[in-house]
């Protein structure tokens, strides 16, 4: 299967600061990539669909300046959490489609927010 | 309404057995896909099979088996011969609409036990 990276794996901040994520398919072009967030125990709620050298398209209840998508080329997407707050503290995962039925995940950051 | 629904938070299963997952989906489309997704404690979510709407026979990969019964809309998981590495939570997600919308819902897992 397609191999998605994440960076970084796990990242602590203070709470305000900006939080950047990037999400990298390796070995394939990702027409498109999504991001989604997971609570503990909980499933996985997409937040944004991010096209290649388009605007994200966000989720409903979703904040768009919170949360900062760019996805620059066909294989590099970047969540950026402005302004970080305790609340922020989650799972991040990032998954990617060439074009064909399956979206390939990335391992996942975890964020914690002190 | 749900449009996922997998009513099993937690199962066991004994090394070797077999061991059903549930998954119920809920929609209106006519084209529509389905995938299994596996998320050890690592939390990377692993794909392990997909059914189309449209596949007349239920999708094999390995171990793994999709009950796909359209009428009843359930896709059930079937993993065969279980081992101590299947331990992990089990995700079921739906598709809708054509290929090319890849918009995905999840269900809210079930966690897999294999006993040795």
């Amino acid at each position: 299967g397609a191999v998605v990276s994440q960076h970084p794996s796990r990242v602590i901040c203070k709470s305000g600061t900006s939080v950047k994520i990037e999400c990298r398919s390796l070995d394939f072009q990702a027409t498109t990539m999504f991001w989604y967030r997971q609570f503990p125990k909980q499933s996985l709620m997409l937040m944004a669909t991010s096209n290649e050298g388009s605007k994200a398209t966000y989720e409903q209840g979703v904040e768009k300046d919170k949360f900062l998508i760019n996805h620059a080329s066909l294989t590099l997407s970047t969540l950026t959490v402005t302004s970080a707050h305790p609340e922020d503290s989650s799972f991040y995962i990032c998954s990617a489609v060439q074009g064909s039925e399956t979206q390939y995940f990335g391992p996942g950051t975890r964020l914690l927010v002190l | 309404a749900q449009k996922i629904t997998q009513t099993q938070p937690g199962m066991f299963v004994q090394e070797k057995e077999a061991v059903t997952l549930d998954c119920t989906y809920d929609t209106s489309d006519q084209s529509y896909g389905l995938f299994w997704y596996k998320q050890p404690s690592s939390g990377e979510m692993i794909f392990l099979i997909y059914q189309g709407s449209y596949d007349e026979q239920n999708a094999t990969e390995g171990r793994y088996s999709l009950n796909f019964q359209k009428a009843r809309k359930s896709a059930n998981l079937v993993i065969s011969a279980s081992q101590l590495g299947d331990s992990a939570m089990y995700f079921c997600a739906m598709r809708e609409g054509r290929t090319g919308f890849q918009k995905l819902v999840f269900g809210t897992g079930t966690r897999l036990l294999v006993s040795p």
